[in-house]
């Protein structure tokens, strides 16, 4: 079946560490978008990709990055820089164009 | 600045009644989706629209798009349809500052309906 596969589930990161959240998806979707959720927030982008080697920033990119040197991949690294990581990170991805998102069933990260 | 508001932020019902959600948001837009989010945090896309109604099952979902609104409705609720309903936009306008980025290709979304449906 196809689908997104985010890995791992739960995460638990140092202070100073940086963290690489996993997202996979076999549905041959170009685009891939990364986001986070807050309590009794909505979801925020953090970064977005519509092909491979190629990403854009979205509204709250920093302390983080991403990489897609693969369609199926696209990977988050939280790094030291982000202050506040403690949060919940989506991953989706769809077909270019105005076309449903997919999403994955989340990575929760925790400072210890 | 694209906002989107959902209400009610919390709705607890009786199995079996009919349960509306609502969202509405401030700039034009190219589609809107709603999206269900259940307890363990996965997220499943129930519909995506950009004019009139759709119907899936007991789901249904509006849009008006000269008033910015939309509805979800749910008829002959149950049990299994306590969740979280996240409403989300796609705007028409996109915005590009290099690499200072900011506004994207995602979605606005709103901060979601927590729905309970009692036994």
């Amino acid at each position: 079946d196809g689908g997104i596969t985010q890995s791992p589930k739960y995460l638990f990161r140092k202070e100073g560490q940086n963290v690489t959240l996993s997202c996979e998806q076999n549905l041959n979707h170009d685009a891939m978008y990364w986001y986070r959720q807050d309590p009794g927030q909505g979801l925020r982008l953090i970064y977005y990709s519509q092909i491979v080697n190629d990403f854009q920033k979205g509204d709250i990119a920093e302390g983080y990055s991403v990489s897609r040197e693969k369609k199926e991949s696209f990977p988050l690294t939280v790094t030291s820089a982000q202050k506040n990581p403690t949060a919940f990170y989506l991953c989706a991805s769809s077909l270019w164009g105005n076309q449903p998102q997919h999403f994955g069933d989340g990575t929760r990260l925790s400072i210890l | 600045k694209n906002e989107v508001e959902q209400s009610p932020q919390n709705l607890t019902a009786q199995e079996g009644e009919f349960i509306t959600i609502n969202c509405s948001y401030s700039v034009g837009i190219s589609a809107l989706h709603w999206l269900q989010q259940h307890p363990g945090g996965g997220i499943v896309s129930l519909f995506m629209l950009s004019s009139g109604k759709k119907k899936h099952g007991r789901l249904i979902a509006t849009i008006n798009i000269q008033e910015k609104h939309s509805s979800l409705h749910i008829t002959a609720s149950h049990p299994r349809d306590s969740a979280v309903y996240i409403c989300a936009v796609k705007s028409t306008y996109t915005v590009s500052l290099g690499d200072s980025g900011g506004g994207a290709d995602g979605l606005t979304f709103g901060k979601g309906t927590h729905l309970i449906i009692q036994p």
